[in-house]
């Protein structure tokens, strides 16, 4: 089975910085990543598809990167609604693995 | 606008069986493939089950297959996922999720999620 993992755990930042997040994949997965947001008590909202394809409605603060097994999700001026968990998800072979999660704090 | 609302959840002991059920609106819900995916209290999200958009094809992760059976009714525009011999591992919030059309490799809708916590 394919492993993501995601790094850092926890970050923290302050509202205006640029923030990154990496996902690596333990096997080639192509461009089959997806960024999500979660906050506390709320089902995930989906952010990026196809590694680096924007959903519709999410602001173009937020972008992703990569392709193969090194992934990246870039908020480029972090805003006071976008402190949360964010979660990559691969997909291959009818078989979806999340990666553990990273916690974006308030610094 | 779709709307995925779960039901079924609760307090079942270890070995009990519980059956969570997904209704949907606002979409063809025959057009779409659909899963199951779990949170365990504090814990990352990990997908539980698929479903095709006829119930032709249908994935487990390891965790469950044998255990959980997924299913759909197109003409109630529902859900399914069965669960049997359950263990204090599957406690955990149950989401179900909806892909794209036409798509299947991420979830683009959820629902609220349902609570399942397995304890004697």
């Amino acid at each position: 089975d394919i492993q993501m993992t995601q790094s850092p755990s926890t970050l923290s930042a302050s509202v205006g910085d640029r923030v990154t997040i990496t996902c690596r994949a333990s096997q080639s997965i192509s461009s089959w990543l997806a960024w999500y947001q979660q906050k506390p008590g709320k089902a995930p909202k989906l952010l990026i598809y196809k590694a680096s394809s924007l959903e519709s409605g999410v602001p173009s603060r937020f972008s992703g990167s990569g392709s193969g097994t090194e992934f990246t999700l870039t908020i480029s001026s972090l805003q006071p609604d976008d402190f949360a968990t964010y979660y990559c998800q691969q997909y291959n072979s009818y078989t979806w693995t999340f990666g553990q999660g990273t916690k974006v704090e308030i610094k | 606008q779709v709307q995925l609302v779960e039901s079924g959840g609760g307090l079942v002991k270890p070995g009990g069986s519980l059956r969570l059920s997904c209704a949907a609106s606002g979409f063809t819900f025959s057009d779409y493939y659909m899963s199951w995916i779990r949170q365990a209290p504090g814990k990352g999200l990990e997908w539980v089950s698929y479903i095709s958009s006829s119930g032709s094809t249908i994935y487990y992760a390891d965790s469950v297959k044998g255990r959980f059976t997924i299913s759909r009714d197109n003409a109630k525009n529902s859900l399914y996922l069965q669960m049997n011999s359950l263990r204090a591992e599957d406690t955990a919030v149950y989401y179900c999720a909806r892909a794209p059309h036409g798509f299947l490799e991420w979830f683009r809708h959820w629902g609220q999620g349902t609570l399942v916590t397995v304890s004697s």
